[in-house]
């Protein structure tokens, strides 16, 4: 069974510029979750589908940071514009509903210059 | 969700059996242990939960105090791959959309097996 995959692993960009991550969850699993997790921390979540409605964005810095689960499928995390602090790892799980286990990918570094 | 306390640091000998200890003394009758652990550069991997009684898989042994204040995760033979951080979670049971709840991930214990 293929695990989770996300693209890049790694981004570095300049303060205001923008980026997106992509995320490909386990197929079948209906959650989707993205995480950001910023050194010496535990992982937090930013917000959580399920099919393609979001279920918790209570976490989200809403002026900046954007995602989207357009076919409940795979998944987009957009920053615009990027600031220094956002500099982090972020992580995106998937998991079945229900189901108590989260499955998470290998996360993508961004370092914000 | 209620929160858990871990000691930021611990280490033991590799054959040896790990004890990682958590307590969450504010925990509500209806919310479970979770325990998660992240090797380094990858992301958190699913280990074991419970609710009341004790529980073990093959990878560890979670042993949840009878006044469910505290728990204690057992490896029984720590390898050096077992090096890690490794995070106790309450978690609450499914909202009330049947959505799964969130999981709230502390510092964790950073376990250091030792050859």
């Amino acid at each position: 069974e293929a695990g989770v995959a996300q693209s890049p692993r790694y981004k570095i960009i300049e303060k205001r510029q923008s980026v997106a991550f992509w995320c490909n969850p386990i197929s079948g699993h209906a959650t989707l979750y993205w995480y950001q997790q910023i050194l010496g921390q535990g992982p937090k979540l930013l917000i959580q589908f399920q099919n393609n409605g979001v279920v918790d964005d209570s976490q989200l810095p809403k002026d900046r940071f954007s995602a989207e689960r357009l076919k409940g499928v795979d998944s987009t995390l957009k920053i615009q514009p990027a600031k220094l602090e956002d500099s982090a790892v972020y992580l995106c799980a998937s998991s079945l509903v229900g189901v108590h286990e989260q499955y998470f990918g290998p996360g993508t570094r961004l370092t914000v210059t | 969700d209620a929160k858990t306390t871990q000691p930021p640091s611990m280490d033991c000998a590799e054959g040896r059996a790990a004890n990682l200890p958590c307590n969450h003394s504010t925990i509500s009758g209806n919310e479970y242990v979770y325990w998660y652990r992240q090797i380094h550069s990858q992301g958190p991997q699913y280990i074991i939960h419970g609710l009341k009684n004790n529980e073990t898989n093959e990878m560890a042994s979670l042993i949840i105090t009878e006044d469910r204040k505290s728990s204690t995760l057992i490896l029984p033979h720590a390898t050096l791959r077992d090096t890690a951080v490794y995070y106790c979670i309450v978690r609450s049971p499914r909202k009330g959309t049947g959505a799964n709840s969130k999981l709230t991930f502390g510092k964790g214990i950073t376990l250091s097996v030792r050859p």
